[in-house]
């Protein structure tokens, strides 16, 4: 049971907008901890898509976007390609238990 | 830029320590901070804990603290992670990654398989 909640998977067509979601709590996101999204294509390690709630790191096209509000933050994806299709994880920290802590990931399907 | 290459696969027995090494390139590693993450087959990220080369200074996360060991060889640019005690469940690939900005991770190394068998 993962400390933010992740829907476990979306889909979508090429060209379209998919959002993934990661909740969270008072004690984490909605303390104010920064959030950061990782992308993590079949068979490779984790890659660092969003940092600070909202900010791309360079390569990093711009149809990316991130979010973060009250107790949870979002990751967008607009102009959907199959090259998108990976897991998705938004990472934050966490003061109850003075740690990282991690969503469960979202598997994202490019239909 | 960084860049942190990670020791070969491993194969233990339960009961048993594994240290898996992470070596880094491309920066001074004394100005970073070295997280470890595991991911089991199929399951998501879990974070492990992190050390400060330059101070040997570590923090282990609750699940692992009594565990897990990470070091640091500021000589050759290497932090070490050893998990003993080894169950089944530890079977899972282990990551290390730089700490930026005291909160996100990047780069990440390529990963090591650690398999524990009984």
């Amino acid at each position: 049971q993962s400390v933010l909640t992740q829907p476990p998977s979306v889909s979508g067509a090429p060209g379209q907008r998919v959002t993934f979601s990661c909740t969270g709590s008072s004690s984490n996101i909605g303390a104010g901890y920064d959030v950061h999204w990782y992308q993590q294509l079949p068979g490779t390690a984790p890659k660092l898509l969003i940092f600070g709630n909202g900010n791309r790191p360079s390569g990093v096209p711009d149809r990316i976007s991130g979010s973060r509000s009250g107790t949870s933050a979002s990751l967008a994806i607009t102009g959907l390609q199959a090259e998108d299709e990976a897991d998705y994880y938004c990472q934050s920290y966490d003061s109850s238990l003075s740690g990282v802590v991690f969503g469960g990931g979202t598997k994202l399907t490019v239909l | 830029q960084v860049h942190l290459v990670q020791s070969g696969a491993e194969v233990k027995k339960a009961g048993s320590s594994v240290k898996v090494s992470c070596k880094a390139s491309g920066g001074t590693f004394s100005n970073y901070t070295i997280t470890w993450v595991r991911q089991a087959p199929g399951q998501g990220l879990e974070w492990m804990g992190w050390i400060i080369p330059l101070l040997g200074r570590t923090y282990y996360a609750q699940n692992f603290q009594d565990r897990v060991t990470i070091t640091a060889d500021r000589s050759t640019s290497t932090a070490y992670m050893e998990l003993s005690s080894l169950r089944s469940e530890d079977t899972a690939l282990y990551y290390c990654a730089r700490i930026v900005g005291a909160s996100w991770f990047d780069p990440w190394g390529q990963g090591t398989l650690v398999t524990v068998s009984s």
